[in-house]
């Protein structure tokens, strides 16, 4: 099956300081990447939604100079959290859609626990 | 906009039971996709569903894109203790943005051995 993998899968870092994770599609060319947060005992809420070359769509509320989106190429996304503060621990999950595939379906990578102190 | 009720919030169950769970939705989904997600891990697909009606398997697991297009279940038949998770159900409507999934709040599983 298709595999997404995340890095780092866990990071611990200092208040003020900037952490970028990393999203790849390992054996498929994702057109799209999607960004999510998950709190602790709760569903997946949706960040962004990256396509290749061009700007990530943020949904409400997320805000776009605090979460940076690059989708360079069609297996690497990347989001950094910018000036992290404590309210920013969660854990980060990246999914990707297939490109050549015509209909709907996200693979999820494993995630990266953020911890900020 | 689209709403997504997931029941039941959380099971607990015998090993060798077997196990259903659902996903409603306010709107008309054009698909339904079924995750897994253990402690501390992204979720994994289990089944993906894009046809009103479908039923489809995957081991001892069986998932139904409801008729109506608003609904589908998931089953697991003889649960074993390996099946303890976290399980989403997701939907995508007709319209808004290519891509974006709604999921469910989750059905947290446990298995008594």
């Amino acid at each position: 099956g298709a595999v997404v993998s995340q890095h780092p899968s866990w990071v611990i870092c200092k208040s003020g300081t900037s952490v970028k994770i990393e999203c790849r599609s390992l054996d498929f060319q994702a057109t799209t990447m999607f960004w999510y947060r998950q709190f602790p005992k709760q569903s997946l809420m949706l960040m962004a939604t990256s396509n290749e070359g061009s700007k990530a769509t943020y949904e409400q509320g997320v805000e776009k100079d605090k979460f940076l989106i690059n989708h360079a190429s069609l297996t690497l996304s990347t989001l950094t959290v910018t000036s992290a503060h404590p309210e920013d621990s969660s854990f980060y999950i990246c999914s990707a859609r297939d490109g050549k595939r015509a209909q709907e379906t996200q693979y999820f990578g494993p995630g990266t626990r953020l911890l900020v102190l | 906009g689209q709403q997504l009720n997931q029941s039941p919030q959380s099971m607990f169950i015998q090993e060798g039971e077997d196990v259903s769970m659902n996903c409603t939705s306010s709107s008309i989904f054009n698909t339904w996709l079924w995750y897994k997600q253990d402690p501390g891990e992204g979720p994994v697909l289990l089944i993906a569903l894009y046809k009103a009606g479908e039923l489809t398997s995957n081991g001892r697991l069986t998932a139904q894109f409801g008729i109506t297009r608003k609904d589908s279940f998931l089953n697991i038949s003889a649960s074993i203790p390996s099946d303890v998770g976290i399980y989403f159900c997701a939907g995508r409507g007709y319209g808004g943005s290519q891509g974006n999934l709604i999921f469910g709040k989750g059905t947290k599983l446990s298995v008594k051995p």
